[in-house]
């Protein structure tokens, strides 16, 4: 079976702070995907980045950067200078390569103030 | 080109009666998946489609059921509706059915059951 945890269920952080978000996974599979989706309070979930399990060098995407450590099997998201346009609620998901069923954390509601 | 689409965008029904949810995918994608999304919880994954045939189910009752027409859009019935059925529906749609692709998700279906 797969799950996937994330522990924090809020956090609240001041315009332009740094803040990182954790996703902790666990899976039988050698070969999976790991996701970030952003979820705005308009509800449309937005694809943010995929991994697969072979790739564990860091990304970086302007604000964002993203560390995969496979040997703590964690997949942890990172903003840097915080917006007030991140404020959201943040997936992490994961799907092996049988199919492409997500299955997601609980997510993390972030809040980002003025 | 157009993202997923939903529709409709909120529905209010009465216990026991039916409900029908439309989805068409990315212009493209043969693949289309449907989650259900309680208030403060992650999504949860009820089907996939792909090429018109079901490729995964989620552990949700028979009472929910879908099927993907040939240009790729998508149903989602549910019957004998509960109140615990009310929450978000999405959809999602990808390029490929494995192998981990990206789903983009569409803006949902926001189901409240009376």
């Amino acid at each position: 079976a797969q799950k996937v945890t994330q522990a924090q269920t809020e956090i609240s952080v001041v315009e332009k702070e740094d803040v990182t978000l954790d996703c902790v996974y666990e899976t039988r599979d050698t070969t999976y995907y790991l996701f970030w989706y952003k979820q705005p309070p308009s509800g449309e979930l937005v694809f943010l980045i995929r991994r697969n399990s072979f790739d564990e060098q860091n990304e970086i995407s302007g604000r964002y950067s993203w560390n995969f450590q496979k040997s703590t099997s964690s997949f942890n998201f990172t903003i840097t200078a915080s917006q007030v346009v991140d404020s959201a609620v943040y997936f992490c998901a994961l799907s092996n390569t049988s199919g492409s069923r997500l299955t997601f954390g609980e997510g993390t509601q972030l809040t980002v103030n003025p | 080109d157009a993202g997923v689409t939903q529709s409709p965008t909120h529905l209010i029904k009465t216990r026991g009666q039916h409900v029908t949810l439309r989805c068409s995918p990315i212009s493209g994608h043969k693949s289309v998946s449907w989650y259900q999304q309680v208030l403060g919880q992650g999504p949860q994954f009820i089907f996939q489609y792909y090429e018109k045939e079901e490729r995964g189910r989620g552990n949700f009752p028979d009472r929910f059921s879908a099927r993907q027409f040939p240009n790729y859009s998508s149903e989602l019935n549910v019957n004998a509706l509960l109140l615990g059925d009310s929450a978000l529906y999405l959809c999602a749609s990808s390029l490929r059915g494995r192998l981990g692709y990206e789903q983009y998700f569409g803006p949902g279906t926001r189901l409240t059951v009376t």
